[in-house]
């Protein structure tokens, strides 16, 4: 079964960088791309963006650009995203999805947090 | 970017009573448009995609509507679990795959 297993939450001091991982499994990988979308506390959704397993192209919503990286290892199934300057407001669960589009598989949610 | 606008926010409805969602595209996506069910600490749900094909699962009491810019998500009769937030999506102009800003489903 299709399965998306995300990397555990994580508090950051404000101006800090943080990567969560995405381990895909039960597909064929290259087959579909990974989009990143995020929600904040009580909020709604917000797509981040995408990379395609198969020439590790990426896509990125333009408000993330500059801040978001996102990179694949092939090797292990795992996709990466890569949050850089982080301020409270970037305080939100991330979530990685199965592109097929639109997003059919979800892995569980990785809670963010930034305090100081 | 496409501004996709859901209405109502909020809908307080019965068990058993059909309900309709709203979903209005800032310009045409064709039919490129998804719509997710969400519940309090769980990931989304693909429940819709291409405007009207039920994802893998999705009772037949959920149907959806709709090309161009206007779209409508119907559960026929709304059992007890399906109260939630629902979402829709377009992904047919990116960066970047804008959703709706959410319709929560409340107990009347």
């Amino acid at each position: 079964q299709v399965q998306l297993v995300q990397s555990g939450g994580e508090v950051r001091k404000p101006g800090a960088s943080v990567k969560v991982s995405c381990k895909a499994s039960g597909y064929i990988i290259n087959f579909y791309g990974i989009s990143w979308v995020r929600q904040a506390p009580g909020q709604g959704l917000d797509w981040m963006g995408w990379i395609s397993p198969k020439n590790h192209n990426t896509s990125i919503a333009q408000k993330f650009q500059g801040r978001v990286t996102l990179t694949t290892d092939p090797a292990t199934n795992t996709f990466y995203m890569e949050l850089r300057s982080l301020r409270p407001d970037d305080t939100a669960i991330y979530y990685c999805a199965r592109a097929s589009q639109p997003a059919d598989y979800w892995g569980q949610g990785t809670l963010i947090t930034v305090s100081s | 970017e496409i501004v996709m606008t859901q209405s109502p926010a909020t809908l307080s409805v019965s068990p058993g009573e059909r309900v309709t969602l709203s979903c209005r595209a800032s310009q045409s996506v064709s039919s490129d448009l998804a719509w997710y069910q969400q519940k309090p600490g769980q990931a989304p749900r693909l429940l819709m995609y291409g405007a009207s094909t039920r994802a893998t699962d999705i009772p037949a009491r959920f149907s959806g509507s709709g090309s161009g810019t206007d779209f409508t998500l119907t559960i026929s009769s709304l059992q007890s679990e399906d109260f939630a937030v629902y979402y829709c999506q377009q992904y047919n102009d990116w960066p970047p795959y804008t959703f709706g800003q959410g319709t929560k489903l409340e107990i009347k």
